[in-house]
């Protein structure tokens, strides 16, 4: 089993639907966790992080961890074609100075105009 | 403010030959790091340094090898390439303060093709 878990898709939705994306992980060690954007020919973007469980909001994008289940999302309101991209899931036990990321393998999201 | 700087941004090989990927940050980070990226494999790390004078192994780190003599820079070096090496790498920069919660800056990526 990988360390870390993540559909592929591809995932395609009208402009204005509520998008869901998730990872699934094994380590219980994992504390912080983020979630990259990467345009189609780009390098990944950090998007989103949050430290151990509890949600988070940006805007648009809310981020959840679930420890307990080993299981965190993305959500994205009002989707816009924008949005248009490859979602990555990382984590890692330490965010100071050990501790490499792990990456899931990206959800490739379409918004249709 | 440049960020993370990789060049060439694209590179055809022959089988064999050997060649430098270039990486420059200018964002005074300790931690950099080596990743390819392949479809359906995700990202997956080859070396990674937490500062100057440092490196260490990654997930794939076969036929890389690395260096870091400065902060700023962390050259990968391909010694003999492969087809398998096909792919496109990307050089990441963070900064690492105890405690603190960093995410990775990327750059835009090398695309090498190994015929």
């Amino acid at each position: 089993q990988k360390e870390v878990e993540q559909d592929p898709g591809p995932l395609s939705v009208p402009e204005g639907a509520i998008v869901s994306l998730n990872c699934t992980y094994s380590n219980s060690a994992f504390q912080y966790f983020m979630w990259y954007r990467q345009y189609s020919r780009k390098g990944p973007e950090l998007l989103m992080y949050t430290y151990s469980s509890g949600n988070k909001e940006d805007g648009r994008f809310t981020a959840q961890v679930d420890k307990s289940s080993k299981y965190i999302s993305l959500f994205i309101r009002d989707s816009q074609p924008s949005d248009s991209a490859t979602y990555l899931c990382a984590m890692s036990n330490y965010g100071g100075s050990q501790g490499n990321l792990i990456f899931g393998k990206g959800t490739k999201l379409s918004v249709k105009p | 403010n440049a960020g993370v700087t990789q060049t060439p941004k694209f590179q055809v090989l022959k089988t064999g030959q050997s060649m430098t990927l270039q990486c420059a940050q200018d964002m005074n980070h300790e931690y950099m790091s080596w990743y390819r990226q392949d479809p359906g494999m995700g990202l997956r790390l080859i070396h990674y340094s937490v500062g100057a004078g440092i490196t260490d192994q990654g997930e794939v780190p076969n036929g890389y090898n690395v260096s870091r003599s400065t902060t700023e820079d962390f050259p990968l070096r391909l010694l003999s390439a492969a087809p398998s090496q096909t792919s496109v790498y990307f050089c990441a920069s963070s900064y690492r303060g105890t405690g603190s919660v960093n995410g990775y800056t990327f750059g835009s990526g090398t695309r090498l093709t190994v015929v």
